[in-house]
């Protein structure tokens, strides 16, 4: 019973480059958000999608940032030339079911970006 | 607009001792989950307990129990007989059927566990 996996774990990238972020949900939940977390602080909603579509952007920067989760294939979270202030765990969580109050969220483990 | 306060940035409990973590919260919305994550330094997030605003009974799970005052608009996450392990980062967080069950987060309490 494989959990959400996340990777790269840890992933440096120089300023400008690209970084890509991949998660796959559990088996069984159709239903992908994106969390970010600075130093010292509690994690921040980014995006929720569902299979094809985004449902709520409303906490992705406006630019360099997307998210997809396509039929095939994990979620991907995009962050296009990077800067230092990019640098910061990205959490991945899965649920069974979305628009409703009462299901837990699993997360994966993380990928912890660096922007040198 | 939903937000998680936990003012406690960090606390310390003797081994096998009892200790609450405290989080209030502000929603205009009657439904309503709240949540409690742990995060340890290796930092993965382990969900611990759920409390949903209907529930009329604490949520207890193992040595976790909520303490959920609806008026008071808080939810302390007490740890019975805390153990070294305990040693972790801990969040609370709320979801709402307005938006979408996207979870919003507190800031934290660091709790650590001494002998």
């Amino acid at each position: 019973n494989a959990g959400v996996m996340q990777n790269p774990r840890h992933l440096v990238r120089r300023r400008g480059q690209e970084a890509r972020l991949r998660c796959s949900p559990m088996k069984g939940h159709s239903h992908v958000y994106w969390y970010r977390q600075l130093p010292e602080e509690g994690l921040k909603f980014m995006v929720y999608l569902q299979k094809e579509n985004i449902i709520d952007e409303s906490g992705m920067p406006k630019e360099r940032f997307s998210a997809e989760f396509p039929k095939e294939g994990p979620s991907i979270l995009r962050i296009q030339q990077v800067v230092r202030g990019d640098s910061a765990a990205y959490f991945c969580a899965s649920s069974p079911r979305g628009v409703s109050f009462n299901y837990e969220q699993y997360f994966g483990p993380g990928t912890r970006l660096t922007v040198t | 607009a939903q937000k998680i306060t936990q003012t406690q940035p960090g606390m310390f409990v003797q081994e096998k001792e009892a200790v609450t973590l405290d989080c209030t919260y502000d929603t205009s919305d009657p439904s309503y989950g709240l949540f409690w994550y742990k995060q340890p330094s290796s930092g993965e997030m382990i969900f611990l307990i759920y409390q949903g605003s209907y529930d009329q009974q604490n949520a207890t799970e193992g040595r976790y129990s909520l303490n959920f005052q609806k008026a008071r608009k808080s939810a302390n996450l007490v740890i019975s007989a805390s153990q070294l392990g305990d040693s972790a980062m801990y969040f609370c967080a709320m979801s709402n059927t307005g938006t979408a069950s996207k979870l919003t987060f507190g800031t934290g309490t660091r709790l650590q566990v001494t002998l």
